[in-house]
């Protein structure tokens, strides 16, 4: 099975509210990204988070990561139509090792 | 920010036939270069990890002589997929670190091609 698993699949919600989504994982990390992906195109990095930090926050993105319960959330606040995309959690075992995604949590922003 | 160029978006060939995709760093050299394959609504799946001036390490059921990977220089790595049949048919994705510092663990992606195989 895929390192990491994200939840909801599939996500929709009004312009101004916040969408949450959540990635577990299996094996101990070195960091985990979060990447977003509009449909049919490739993919854009969101943020990084190492696995020594627990919280970080890039404009309206905050990223948590508990390593105890191996998971990790994106929150994305006052959400925009434009934030409609498919958001993907990565894990790195190691710094500089390949990454493994996640099945990917898709967000649609009703205007 | 670093650039990723993929080409061609999107291809469609006859089965039998050979397709050969190209990703490019534009901006910034890339001695590791990343191939992955999307299904509709899926994840991305790892296909092989291309190193510049060695050969490729392939993920396990990845077929090396089914998806030939030459990553010949710091800025270009191809995927050729070898006689094509509809079961090839997917969104094919390329990535690139750049350069070969430890901190740089993010990637940069190219905008990806869809494989058509008829």
């Amino acid at each position: 099975s895929q390192q990491g698993e994200e939840d909801p699949q599939a996500l929709s919600i009004q312009e101004g509210e916040n969408a949450t989504m959540n990635c577990s994982y299996k094996t101990s990390i070195n960091n985990l990204q979060w990447y977003r992906q509009n449909s049919g195109r490739g993919l854009v990095h969101l943020i990084l988070i190492r696995s020594n930090e627990r919280e970080k926050h890039s404009g309206r993105l905050r990223v948590t990561l508990d390593t105890s319960k191996k998971s990790s959330s994106l929150l994305i606040t006052a959400s925009r139509a434009a934030d409609t995309a498919s958001y993907f959690c990565a894990t790195g075992k190691a710094a500089g090792n390949k990454l493994t995604f996640g099945g990917g949590t898709r967000v649609l922003v009703k205007p | 920010g670093a650039v990723v160029s993929q080409h061609p978006s999107w291809v469609i060939c006859k089965s039998g036939t050979s397709v050969k995709i190209e990703c490019r760093s534009l901006d910034f050299q890339a001695t590791t270069m990343f191939w992955y394959r999307q299904f509709p609504k899926q994840s991305l799946m790892l296909m092989a990890t291309s190193n510049e001036g060695s050969k490729a390490t392939y993920e396990q059921g990845v077929e090396k002589d089914k998806f030939l990977i030459n990553h010949a220089s710091l800025t270009l790595s191809t995927l050729t997929v070898t006689s094509a049949h509809p079961e090839d048919s997917s969104f094919y994705i390329c990535s690139a670190r750049e350069g070969t510092l430890r901190s740089n663990e993010k990637l940069f992606f190219g905008s990806g091609t869809q494989l058509s195989v008829l």
